[in-house]
């Protein structure tokens, strides 16, 4: 059974600092994704790493993905308070069409 | 603004009663999936339709059903509520083409919120 894992789930951070967000997976995925969720939101789709060594930015985050590690990283740099969310990593099953969430991490980013 | 559209936003319930919540695709997919996210939780799959049929289904008991229309809009049905039921449901829709990049990137609506008393 595919199982994702997050950490920290929680994290308090002083705004113009940096820090990382881990996702580890336990079988080989096609895909891996990144989600924002605001509290009481929907889902926002941030990134999609589709292959080993993969990386892509937006703005203060950036997200690489290792597939021989099975792990993905969402890096925040100098970070501002509006990036406080909840922040998902998710797999899909090779040959399967769901997809399987991390419990996320809790972003308080203090100003 | 994904495209996907759920009604209701929010809905109370008791326990025994039964539910049916909506959901609107993106236009040009023919896929659904819906979520279940309690409270402090990741979102947990219950089950996706391809071209009005079941195309997996996760781990949820046969009193969630589902539905979905020719023109690809979904319904999620829960009989029989229990209060552990109250979640966020969410609805994905996608398109199933075998193209690499476009396949399987789900478009997530804004939820519908069940509270079961």
């Amino acid at each position: 059974e595919l199982k994702v894992e997050q950490n920290p789930l929680f994290l308090s951070m002083q705004e113009g600092k940096n820090y990382t967000i881990y996702c580890n997976y336990s079988t080989t995925s096609d895909r891996l994704y990144w989600y924002r969720q605001d509290p009481g939101k929907s889902l926002e789709s941030l990134f999609v790493l589709l292959s080993n060594g993969a990386v892509k930015q937006e703005g203060r985050l950036m997200a690489s993905l290792d597939t021989k590690a099975r792990l993905s990283t969402l890096h925040i740099t100098a970070a501002v308070h509006d990036l406080s969310a909840t922040y998902f990593c998710a797999v899909d099953i090779r040959g399967d069409d769901k997809i399987i969430f991390g419990k996320g991490t809790r972003l308080h980013i203090l100003p | 603004e994904t495209g996907v559209t759920q009604s209701p936003t929010h809905l109370i319930k008791t326990r025994g009663q039964q539910v049916t919540l909506r959901c609107s695709s993106q236009s040009g997919h023919n896929t659904v999936s819906w979520y279940q996210q309690a409270l402090g939780q990741g979102p947990q799959f219950i089950f996706q339709y391809y071209r009005e049929e079941e195309n997996g289904r996760g781990n949820f008991p046969p009193r969630f059903s589902g539905l979905q229309f020719p023109n690809y809009s979904s319904e999620l049905n829960v009989n029989a509520l229990e209060l552990d039921d109250s979640a966020l449901y969410l609805c994905a829709s996608s398109l199933a083409e075998w193209t690499a990049l476009a396949k399987n990137i789900q478009y997530f609506g804004a939820g519908t919120r069940l509270s079961v008393l």
